[in-house]
């Protein structure tokens, strides 16, 4: 049972334009979400974070949005670059501190 | 700080040998994590260390795994006998303290089982 869903499992995006990545959860005890992005033969680095008591954070072109109602978060790149070609992962964490990650997405963003 | 080290990058073994994984912390880190990655489960928890003692290892797949911390900069996760299902790639993180959600990973071990 995965608790923490990204159902794209790629996205492509015209340099320049939005690129928008989508989570779902079922768990509402999740209390802070995560972004992590992974180049290739790397492992994920720390993007960008959100407290369940916000709905938005911002972090230069990269903004996240947290729905709690519909148990949904998403990820604004504005605007794309091609450096931004990566696999994000979502992640939750639980109340005992513990992090679910999603399945990735895997982004391209073309010149 | 090289950040965390892992080892092998790349291990290739036939069905029913023993593999083993290397992992190196943070200096100053004291909670460890080992996940998994593959195409249908994404990046799955295995198991967490926190001061060397193991928190959580109910991510450990089967008996075949294991994992130890010998001492407060190393660990390793072996896996005897190793299955073709269990390749994937396989990291090691660790972050600064037990509820550190940002958690830095190492490069991780491509693991093939033949």
């Amino acid at each position: 049972d995965q608790q923490v869903k990204q159902n794209s499992p790629s996205l492509s995006v015209q340099e320049g334009r939005i690129s928008i990545l989508n989570c779902d959860y079922t768990n509402s005890m999740f209390d802070y979400f995560l972004w992590y992005k992974k180049y290739p033969a790397e492992g994920p680095t720390f993007l960008i974070s959100i407290s369940s008591i916000k709905d938005k954070n911002e972090d230069g072109r990269f903004t996240v949005f947290l729905n709690k109602s519909a148990k949904h978060l998403s990820l604004h790149i504005v605007p794309s670059q091609p450096g931004d070609s990566a696999v994000y992962f979502c992640a939750a964490r639980n109340a005992g501190n513990m992090l679910t990650f999603g399945g990735g997405t895997r982004l391209m963003v073309k010149p | 700080d090289a950040g965390v080290i892992q080892s092998p990058r790349h291990e290739v073994t036939e069905m029913g040998q023993e593999v083993t994984l290397r992992c190196k912390l943070i200096s100053g880190h004291n909670s460890l994590f080992w996940y998994r990655q593959t195409m249908m489960r994404g990046l799955e928890l295995l198991i967490y260390f926190n001061n060397n003692v193991p928190i959580d290892d109910s991510g450990m797949p089967e008996d075949r795994f294991s994992a130890k911390m010998p001492n407060a900069s190393f660990s390793t996760l072996k896996i005897q006998p190793s299955e073709p299902r269990d390749s994937a790639v396989y990291f090691c993180a660790s972050s600064l303290k037990r509820a550190d959600e940002k958690l830095f990973f190492g490069s991780g071990t491509q693991l093939s089982v033949l």
